[in-house]
């Protein structure tokens, strides 16, 4: 099985920088992901890591650390348009390789 | 490329009655996924199929679920003797099938169960 955790809730100021953990326990290991989600829309792709190490996109950036189980989520220049959840998930090596497990979300408010 | 497309958006019905929502899948992709998505909670993984073929089904799923791709195109998941506890977003993904791939979500169908 697998245990996605990340925080419920983050509030950031518009132009700042917020990070956005994420820790994992899974039994096998086969990428992770970030993805964007606003209020009653669908999931949008962000990020993808399977090697250790920080993969940067624009203003979006995101890490990995295999052995510590660790991933964040990385938003700088905060814009009001980032207010949305960000969804943690994990595929894993074995029999449902190509499911992706999602934890619940950071619901992240960027005030003015 | 049109995006995954859900149908309907909405749909509301009483406890009891069946209900089927449809998805169209990025023309290319052969994997298609079904999740759903409750108030505040990740979504959480039904069933996946690779072309016509359903490969995987949760534990969720229980047998009033079931979900078809006939011709590996399209797809649809059909809920019969709807409960409450059903109520929620219904999410369709799809994939190319290929290494490191990303799932494309649609819109969703959001369920209410009165």
């Amino acid at each position: 099985g697998q245990n996605i955790d990340q925080p419920t809730e983050m509030t950031a100021t518009e132009g700042a920088i917020v990070q956005i953990n994420c820790t994992y326990q899974t039994s096998g290991f086969n990428g992770l992901f970030w993805y964007q989600q606003h209020a009653g829309e669908a999931p949008t792709f962000l990020s993808y890591n399977v090697l250790d190490g920080l993969e940067e996109k624009g203003r979006f950036s995101s890490f990995l650390s295999r052995s510590k189980g660790y991933s964040y989520l990385l938003l700088k220049e905060l814009q009001m348009k980032d207010s949305a959840s960000y969804l943690c998930a994990v595929r894993d090596t074995g029999a449902g390789s190509y499911q992706l497990t999602f934890g619940k979300g950071t619901k992240l408010s960027v005030i003015p | 490329d049109t995006g995954v497309s859900q149908n309907p958006r909405h749909k509301i019905t009483k406890r009891g009655q069946n209900v089927t929502f449809r998805c169209d899948p990025i023309s290319e992709h052969n994997r298609l996924y079904w999740y759903r998505q409750t108030l505040g909670q990740g979504p959480e993984f039904l069933t996946y199929f690779q072309n016509e073929a359903q490969l995987e089904k949760s534990r969720l799923l229980s047998d009033r679920f079931s979900a078809e791709r006939p011709k590996g195109s399209f797809s649809t998941l059909e809920i019969q003797r709807t409960e409450q506890g059903d109520s929620a977003m219904y999410l369709c993904a799809s994939s190319p099938g290929t290494a490191g791939e990303k799932l494309f979500f649609g819109s969703g169908t959001q369920l209410s169960v009165l």
